[in-house]
């Protein structure tokens, strides 16, 4: 049972345009959302955070969504350049966000966005 | 100290074997996290520990996995008898306790 959806396996963009990477999730216990960026042989990167008490978190070129009631959160990159090539991972977990918890991430399957020049 | 070191890169074992790989977190972080990473999938929480003490243990971790992290420092992560199954990227991450989770380059096993 995937708790943490990532149902585009991949996106085409072109270099300055938006990007639009989507996540849903099941478990209503989670309250804090991560996005992660991968590159080839290498670990994760964080990108960006929100925790559940806030509806958009924005930082330079990239700004992520939640809408609660529909468990949904997306990432927004504006413009897109192509050094933004990876695989995106979306990831949450419970508790993280105020101490409580471990940062036990629970990742979806990643979408891997590719900028054309 | 410029994030986290995982060694070896890469390792190549035959069925069978034991193996062990090493996770040096961020000097200051407490927290240290294993996850495991197959061809497709997002990583997978294997286990924590916050400073020497292991938490939390994910069922995928089998009796033939055991994590340490002695003095609540660099951490190891053994596999006994592997198995061809066991062939994937071995993730290590830290984390102070209400800090994102900072990510090591992996180490890559592959069970001929």
């Amino acid at each position: 049972d995937q708790q943490v959806k990532q149902n585009s396996p991949s996106l085409s963009v072109q270099e300055g345009r938006i990007s639009i990477l989507n996540c849903d999730y099941t478990n209503s216990m989670f309250d804090y959302f991560l996005w992660y960026k991968k590159y080839p042989a290498e670990g994760p990167t964080f990108l960006i955070s929100i925790s559940s008490i806030k509806d958009k978190n924005e930082d330079g070129r990239f700004t992520v969504f939640l809408n609660k009631s529909a468990k949904h959160l997306s990432l927004h990159i504006v413009p897109s350049q192509p050094g933004d090539s990876a695989v995106y991972f979306c990831a949450a977990s419970v508790g993280a966000y105020s101490g409580a918890g471990s940062y036990q991430l629970t990742f979806g399957k990643g979408t891997k966005l590719s900028v054309i020049p | 100290d410029t994030g986290v070191s995982q060694d070896p890169r890469h390792k190549i074992t035959k069925r069978g074997q034991n193996v062990t790989f090493r996770c040096d977190p961020i000097s200051e972080h407490n927290r240290l996290y294993w996850y495991r990473q197959t061809l497709g999938q997002g990583p997978e929480f294997l286990t924590y520990f916050q400073n020497e003490a292991q938490l939390e243990k994910s069922r995928l971790l089998s009796d033939r996995f055991s994590a340490e992290r002695p003095k609540g420092s660099f951490s190891t992560l053994e596999i006994q008898r592997t198995e061809q199954g066991d062939s994937a990227m071995y993730l290590c991450a830290s984390s102070l306790e209400s800090t994102e989770a900072f990510f090591g380059q992996g180490t890559r096993l592959t069970v001929v």
